[in-house]
Formats: C-alpha cells, sequence, structure tokens
C-alpha cells in the first residue's frame, strides 16, 4: 500500500525557515517524480514544485523559486522541501503527491500524503 | 502559464442527479494532460480521471471525462452522497497549474 506521511509544518515568523519531510513507502520511490502542492486556507490547489525520481531534475513555481528548495534521499524514502525568505501567503497545508507513472516528470499525481500545515505569522 | 476556469462555482444537485462540471483552458492543451481531483473537507485530494477521460485506479464508472483543445467536461452519471465535494481539474507536465475549483453541493 502506498503511504506518504509529511511531517515538519509548524508556526514560522516572516522571514523564517521550514523544512518539510515526507516519507514514502510501499513503492520504488526512487522511480517515479515528487511534488509538492499547497492549499491555503479555504482556498484552492497551488503546486509548488517537483522532482525527478533522481534528484536532478527540478521544477519551481514563479512564486516560490529562489526561496525554496526540492530534494530528496531515495536511500531514506523522503522527500524534502526546505523553505527560506516565508511569507505570509506561504501560509497553507502543504501535500506531497507522487507521480503516476514510471521516470515521467510532469505527470498526475496519483497518491496524496495527508498534509502538513505551515503558518507564517509574527 | 495555463490558465484553467471552472464552472459552475457552485452547483447545487440532489442524490440521483446527473452532475456536469465544466474546465475551460487559456490555451489548447493536449488531453493527455488533463486531470480531475475530488477533494472533502479535511481530505487531500483524489486521483479522478487523467489524460481527460482514462479513470484513475478504484473510480466507479459513474465519473467520466471528456473534451479536447480548450474545453473539458467531468460528468457524474447520478450523484451519490459520497459525491458531494470540491473538483478540481488539472493541466500537467513541467509546471501544472489548477483550476480554482467547483463545489458540488447538495440542494
Amino acid at each position: 500500500e502506498v503511504q506518504l506521511v509529511e511531517s515538519g509544518g509548524g508556526l514560522r515568523q516572516p522571514g523564517g525557515s521550514l523544512r518539510l519531510s515526507c516519507a514514502a513507502s510501499g513503492f520504488t520511490f526512487s522511480s517515479y517524480a515528487m511534488n509538492w502542492v499547497r492549499q491555503a486556507p479555504g482556498k484552492g490547489l497551488e503546486w509548488v514544485s517537483t522532482i525527478s525520481g533522481s534528484g536532478g531534475g527540478t521544477y519551481y513555481a514563479d512564486s516560490v523559486k529562489g526561496r525554496f528548495t526540492i530534494s530528496r534521499d531515495n536511500s531514506k524514502n523522503t522527500l524534502y522541501l526546505q523553505m527560506n525568505s516565508l511569507r505570509a501567503e506561504d501560509t497553507a497545508v502543504y501535500y506531497c503527491a507522487k507521480d503516476r507513472r514510471i521516470a515521467v516528470a510532469g505527470d498526475e499525481f496519483d497518491y496524496w500524503g495527508q498534509g502538513t500545515l505551515v503558518t507564517v505569522s509574527s | 502559464e495555463i490558465v484553467l476556469t471552472q464552472s459552475p462555482g457552485t452547483l447545487s444537485l440532489s442524490p440521483g442527479e446527473r452532475a456536469t462540471l465544466s474546465c475551460r483552458a487559456s490555451q489548447s492543451v493536449s488531453s493527455s494532460y488533463l486531470a480531475w481531483y475530488q477533494q472533502k473537507p479535511g481530505q487531500a485530494p483524489r486521483l479522478l480521471i487523467y489524460g481527460a477521460s482514462s479513470r484513475a485506479t478504484g473510480i466507479p464508472d459513474r465519473f467520466s471525462g471528456s473534451g479536447s483543445g480548450t474545453d473539458f467536461t467531468l460528468t457524474i452519471s447520478r450523484l451519490e452522497p459520497e459525491d458531494f465535494a470540491v473538483y478540481y481539474c488539472q493541466h500537467y507536465g513541467s509546471s501544472p497549474t489548477f483550476g480554482q475549483g467547483t463545489r458540488l453541493e447538495i440542494k
């Protein structure tokens, strides 16, 4: 059974940093691109970032480019999102999500974690 | 960037009725890269449809997707109580985008 479990959310002041983790199980982690998607309170879904299975390809939404860094440790089956220079508008539930097909970055997301809440406020 | 516009914003229907949800893209997109998701309160989104018309694993056949170019549709043939939720369309690729969502509520 595929499982994605996010952790690391919390309250930070504007300008602060936070690192999110997503522990994956139930599939060959290194074979799939992985993604971060966020949802501000009461709002819709916003794609944040994608990383290829090998970690060699990374993609970012313009809203986070230069501030957030996606990475993965395939030996630990774990996805990360390093969030720096946080802003109030980064407040959201952050979901990790798995691409549906092997070795395709830029696919639909067939499994999602339960999300972790990041709040940026002074 | 491709902008997806969903309509209506809210759809009020009764169980047993047919639901038709629309997703319009700002420019033509490949049907291979259009998906639909369902999200219930407090839950993560669930993939329903990919490639505009293919049902994801475990999705009941009352859900169907269609369309091409700039206009795509999600149809729920006979609404069940558990279908009342928010639905999002998505264009996926190197820079995925989501529509703003359609809330399907019980009339």
